[in-house]
């Protein structure tokens, strides 16, 4: 157990239709980061935050979008969903200086 | 950011061990080198990370070159259980402001 939470673990919902993913931090990681893994391909960063401001951001579609509040838990807003959004969304903390832990995943299945 | 290059796949009997190399030739001064494991529908998992020279922990060891463009994981006496993805990446510390983006990976199958 890495020490993330990531909720809710499966979602199926139908195109055109919006999601929020939530991730719950190790106690006192200050960065969060998300990442999208589509089925038999690699991880594709989408956005870091650090202690709430947005501090790096990799290929997140427009459609996407995402936050960290004040107790640090982070939420990946998706919108517009079409069938190729379908994945795996993982969400990593890390306090500062030190390897990421992953959380176990939300498996996104838009039909 | 330092691009990374490994090999697509390896195999390797039970009992061996294992050596997957990254290269990584534009590394930067601050630049960690990390790697990473991944079963199937899970996130990665942290294995080793190093700056330089050799670091070596429970599971894997890490050797850096004097010029850092490349690094070797080493996996002593795999089991079918290191049966997975390993990723390399290159990248400031976690907590600054780094996009830890993973490469490709090398897949790595493990059998009797």
């Amino acid at each position: 157990d890495s020490g993330v939470t990531q909720t809710p673990k499966h979602l199926i919902t139908a195109t055109g239709q919006r999601v929020t993913l939530r991730c719950s931090p190790r106690s006192g990681d200050l960065s969060v980061y998300w990442y999208q893994q589509s089925l038999d391909q690699g991880l594709q960063f989408l956005i870091q935050y650090y202690n709430g401001e947005e501090r790096a951001k990799g290929n997140i579609l427009e459609r996407f979008s995402a936050q960290q509040f004040p107790d640090l838990h982070s939420e990946l807003n998706l919108s517009s969903l079409e069938l190729g959004d379908s994945a795996l969304y993982f969400c990593a903390s890390s306090p500062q200086g030190s390897e990421a832990f992953f959380g176990q995943g939300t498996r996104l299945t838009v039909v | 950011l330092a691009k990374t290059t490994q090999p697509i796949s390896m195999d390797s009997y039970e009992g061996q061990e294992v050596n997957i190399t990254c290269s990584h030739n534009n590394i930067a001064t601050n630049d960690y080198i990390t790697w990473y494991q991944q079963f199937p529908s899970q996130g990665p998992r942290f294995i080793i990370q190093g700056y330089k020279t050799k670091v070596t922990n429970e599971v894997a060891s890490l050797f850096i070159p004097a010029d850092r463009k490349s690094s070797t994981l080493s996996l002593p006496r795999v089991s079918l259980s290191d049966t997975a993805v390993y990723y390399c990446l290159v990248a400031p510390r976690p907590g600054t402001a780094s996009k830890l983006t993973f490469g490709t990976g090398t897949r790595l199958q493990v059998t009797l």
